[in-house]
């Protein structure tokens, strides 16, 4: 079974400053996604970035980045320039890549302040 | 586009009624649609995977009896809480699976919030 750990239960970052929140997984697939989903207080989920395990290639989406470690099985997400709309629970998530939609795996979160 | 869209946003209710979700695509098609659970500054917990057609799969520990999917649509899947209790008071989030388009792509309804009294 997929498992994902966050070991940041709370984070919080000056704004404009950089910050970078942790994220590790177990899995036996070798190919699969890897995503990182932002839930602000609207309690909307919003997709932020997304991997594909076969893409050495780390996923950048403005200012958001990954640094993707396959072989160690980790996934942190990076946020430069960081805003006071950042604040939010953020979530990482695992899903096996399938020709048909499977579930995805979420993580515990990491609750991310960002201080004016 | 890709909006999903929930039904109602919260709603209370009194212990031992039942109570409907539903979880509507907007402006696709979905084939797989998901329920998740939240609590408070919790992760989201799958509850069953409904596809169009055919009976939900329900995660372990998720009384099928208890909470109801019906997926008759491409559109459309409702999540009913029967008999509900106040531990079944929660957030409950479905997602929806395009069924054309890329197989990582799945949209994310606003949640409903349920308190039972």
């Amino acid at each position: 079974a997929q498992t994902v750990t966050q070991s940041q239960p709370e984070m919080s970052v000056q704004e404009a400053e950089t910050v970078t929140l942790s994220c590790t997984y177990d899995t036996s697939e070798n190919n699969y996604y890897l995503f990182w989903y932002k839930q602000p207080p609207s309690r909307q989920m919003i997709l932020v970035i997304r991997q594909e395990a076969y893409k050495q290639q780390n996923a950048t989406e403005n200012r958001f980045s990954v640094n993707f470690q396959k072989a160690a099985k980790s996934f942190s997400l990076k946020i430069s320039d960081s805003q006071l709309g950042d604040t939010a629970m953020y979530f990482c998530a695992f899903m096996k890549l399938k020709t048909s939609y499977d579930k995805v795996i979420f993580g515990p979160g990491t609750s991310l302040s960002v201080i004016p | 586009g890709a909006v999903v869209s929930q039904h109602p946003s919260r709603v209370i209710c009194k212990s031992g009624t039942s109570v409907k979700i539903e979880c509507r695509s907007l402006d696709f098609q979905a084939t797989t649609m998901f329920w998740y659970r939240q609590f408070p500054k919790k992760s989201l917990m799958l509850m069953a995977t409904s596809n169009e057609g055919s009976k939900a799969t329900y995660e372990q520990g998720v009384e099928k009896d208890k909470f109801l999917i019906n997926h008759a649509s491409l559109t459309l899947s409702t999540l009913t809480v029967t008999s509900a209790h106040p531990e079944d008071s929660s957030f409950y989030i479905c997602s929806a699976a395009p069924f054309f388009g890329s197989s990582e792509t799945q949209y994310f309804g606003p949640g409903t919030r349920l308190l039972v009294l």
